[in-house]
């Protein structure tokens, strides 16, 4: 299957500093790409949707302020978690598409805020 | 009601038993059924990718797909230590670029020596 790489796998920050999480599609070409949050012993929730050179598409109740997402090339995504807060801590994963084909899930990063 | 229904477990079963995992769904509308492992502190794993309705095998792993009654399973056969993990189910409307998948909440499996 084709592999995805997050960095950092972990982070720590103090409260009210910005984190960027890198996504890489490292074999292939996502022309999408998707950011998860996911909370321990839940389910992964689907963040935001990542069109390489197009603002990506929030999910309901995600704040596109305090969650920045860029893709700027074919091969990689950021999530820029702004300002942020002991609530904000989490496991966040990213994955990749290629058209037609199936998802691949990145190792993910995880964020502890103090 | 949650579009995708899992029950979360856990599941205890000793090694060599036959690990039986399932999911039941609301929108008809899903064609394509997938189910992911997880380990603890890791990224999900693609492990089987079906379409429709029917039976699909690779290895140990046998997914089934039933539109009818709007239920998949997952069966492992001769489990090991190594499958203790958390199992997710996840199905999407189409394969189509930018699709999005919808997860049940995982069972975990423990798989005892």
């Amino acid at each position: 299957g084709a592999v995805v790489s997050q960095h950092p796998s972990r982070v720590i920050c103090k409260s009210g500093t910005s984190v960027k999480i890198e996504c890489r599609s490292l074999d292939f070409q996502a022309t999408t790409m998707f950011w998860y949050r996911q909370f321990p012993k839940q389910s992964l929730m689907l963040m935001a949707t990542s069109n390489e050179g197009s603002k990506a598409t929030y999910e309901q109740g995600v704040e596109k302020d305090k969650f920045l997402i860029n893709h700027a090339s074919l091969t990689l995504s950021t999530l820029t978690v702004t300002s942020a807060h002991p609530e904000d801590s989490s496991f966040y994963i990213c994955s990749a598409i290629v058209p037609y084909n199936e998802q691949f899930f990145g190792p993910g990063t995880r964020l502890t805020v103090l | 009601q949650k579009e995708v229904e899992q029950d979360p477990g856990p599941l205890s079963v000793p090694e060599g038993a036959i690990v039986s995992l399932n999911c039941t769904y609301s929108n008809s509308a899903f064609q394509y059924f997938m189910w992911y492992r997880q380990y603890s502190r890791k990224g999900p794993e693609l492990l089987m990718y079906t379409y429709s309705s029917g039976n699909k095998e690779d290895g140990r792993f046998t997914a089934q797909v039933d539109k009818s009654s709007k239920y998949i399973s997952l069966f492992i056969r001769d489990s090991q230590p190594s499958d203790s993990a958390t199992y997710l189910c996840a199905m999407s409307v189409s394969r189509a670029a930018g699709n999005k998948l919808t997860f049940g909440g995982g069972t975990r499996v423990l798989v005892k020596p």
